[in-house]
């Protein structure tokens, strides 16, 4: 069946350095949402990409989805400790289009 | 609107206990879903419902049955608890399938002893 398989698992930062997390699909995949869980939270709905190749951005945050609609990245320009938690990718694809969450990537930010 | 709630936040089972886990929204959402999370291995869909009246199976869904009687409810049900069912569950609600955003509940962080 369709996996979705994040790297890193986990990532150790200086306050200000970058992060990125990437996140691989088996299946081509029609769209990718990104979601963040905060420690003892719930995941909560960053962005969406549906196009081939798509950027956005938001502040700081810049999501890309690849050429061949299969992977997709995050990137975290000068993190804050307002930036910890779990990043989820969630891709939709396969013939049922269920919407898969992919592994997970903790941050952790020293100040 | 509260969005999406969960009761109980915290329940400790024996093996082979029941217990229901209820989920509410207050989005008028027509799909619902139940997620069960564990260390390493990210959200996994148990059931999820894409409308009043029906149920479907998603990724993990042995051990557990739904109903879905009321729109705004969705119940996940545990018959014989297993300590293999300790996590933490989650439900979520979204207004469609392909494109729209899921909102989660709060969570029910389980034990199963």
């Amino acid at each position: 069946g369709q996996q979705v398989m994040q790297i890193p698992q986990y990532q150790h930062v200086q306050e200000g350095e970058d992060f990125t997390t990437y996140c691989n699909s088996s299946t081509t995949l029609s769209n990718i949402q990104w979601y963040k869980q905060r420690p003892g939270g719930h995941p909560v709905f960053l962005i969406q990409l549906v196009k081939s190749g798509e950027v956005k951005k938001q502040k700081r945050l810049t999501f890309q989805f690849g050429e061949a609609k299969k992977n997709s990245s995050l990137h975290i320009t000068a993190t804050q400790t307002t930036d910890v938690g779990t990043y989820f990718c969630a891709g939709r694809g396969g013939a049922t289009n269920k919407l898969i969450f992919g592994t997970g990537t903790l941050l952790a930010v020293q100040p | 609107n509260a969005g999406v709630t969960q009761t109980p936040k915290f329940r400790v089972l024996k093996t082979g206990q029941s217990m229901t886990l209820l989920c509410a929204q207050d989005m008028n959402h027509e799909y619902m879903y139940w997620y069960r999370q564990d260390p390493g291995m990210g959200l996994r869909l148990i059931h999820y419902s894409v409308g009043e009246g029906t149920t479907a199976k998603g990724e993990v869904p042995d051990g557990y049955n739904v109903s879905r009687l009321k729109k705004q409810n969705f119940l996940l049900g545990l018959e014989s608890a297993a300590p293999s069912q300790t996590s933490v569950y989650f439900c979520a609600s979204s207004s469609g399938w392909i494109r729209e955003t899921q909102y989660f509940g709060p969570g029910t962080r389980l034990l199963v002893l």
